[in-house]
């Protein structure tokens, strides 16, 4: 009954590859996000979508996109990875995109580039 | 500054202890402020919300103070379990679900 999850785990990869990192809730939320935490362990917005349309988008590199096939589904495609995308990087949902709303976060996928 | 700012760390206290994190924040329009707990190599975790007349859940207590932007969470009888890292979160100004979140602070509660 995982509410907010993510595929893969675990990723490590060369730079300059391409990769997607999955994210499903079944909360029925209507808005879902991409945050990053860098080694730093701040943790920092991407994206946001709600109900399908993109209604954050942070100053991310364009080798950065989301698409979210579905409200229940927001993917995150990486093209062309460098050594500064390692990352831990969560995905999240709420019930709306109101800046009141308790955000709830999957487990996260651990990116290294080597 | 920066948009939230965070206590440093990390607090090491006894079980027991009573432990109070402080927050300040920059965006004087900020509307909504939360504490969120993340475990070590795992995700955050809603703790608390926060509002203006304060507010308590069980040992923890959360205060808010526009005038001076600042938030606080005080944990009392601190427990082994309550070892994680603190985040402050705050919302922008005509935020869409955009959150801040401060650097944390993390907390050791020794046997």
């Amino acid at each position: 009954d995982t509410a907010v999850s993510q595929t893969p785990k675990y990723l490590v990869t060369q730079m300059g590859n391409d990769k997607s990192i999955k994210c499903e809730q079944n909360l029925g939320h209507d808005t879902m996000y991409w945050y990053k935490q860098d080694s730093k362990k701040f943790l920092k917005i991407m994206f946001s979508y709600n109900n399908k349309e993109l209604i954050i988008n942070e100053t991310v590199p364009n080798r950065f996109s989301p698409k979210s096939p579905d409200k229940a589904h927001l993917n995150l495609h990486i093209n062309s990875l460098e050594l500064g995308d390692s990352a831990v990087y969560f995905c999240a949902s709420s019930q709306d995109f109101g800046s009141g709303e308790t955000q709830y976060f999957g487990p996260g996928t651990r990116l290294l580039v080597l | 500054r920066k948009e939230v700012e965070q206590d440093p760390g990390p607090f090491n206290v006894p079980e027991g202890a009573t432990v109070a994190f402080n927050c300040t924040y920059s965006n004087s329009a900020s509307q909504s402020f939360f504490w969120y707990r993340q475990d070590c190599r795992k995700e955050p975790k809603l703790l608390m919300s926060v509002y203006s007349s304060g507010n308590e859940d069980g040992r923890f207590t959360a205060q808010l103070n526009r005038a001076s932007q600042y938030i606080s969470l005080l944990i009392r009888d601190s427990k082994l379990s309550d070892s994680a890292t603190y985040l402050c979160v705050v919302s922008r100004e005509g935020s869409q679900g955009n959150l801040i979140f401060g650097k944390g602070t993390k907390l050791s509660v020794k046997p």
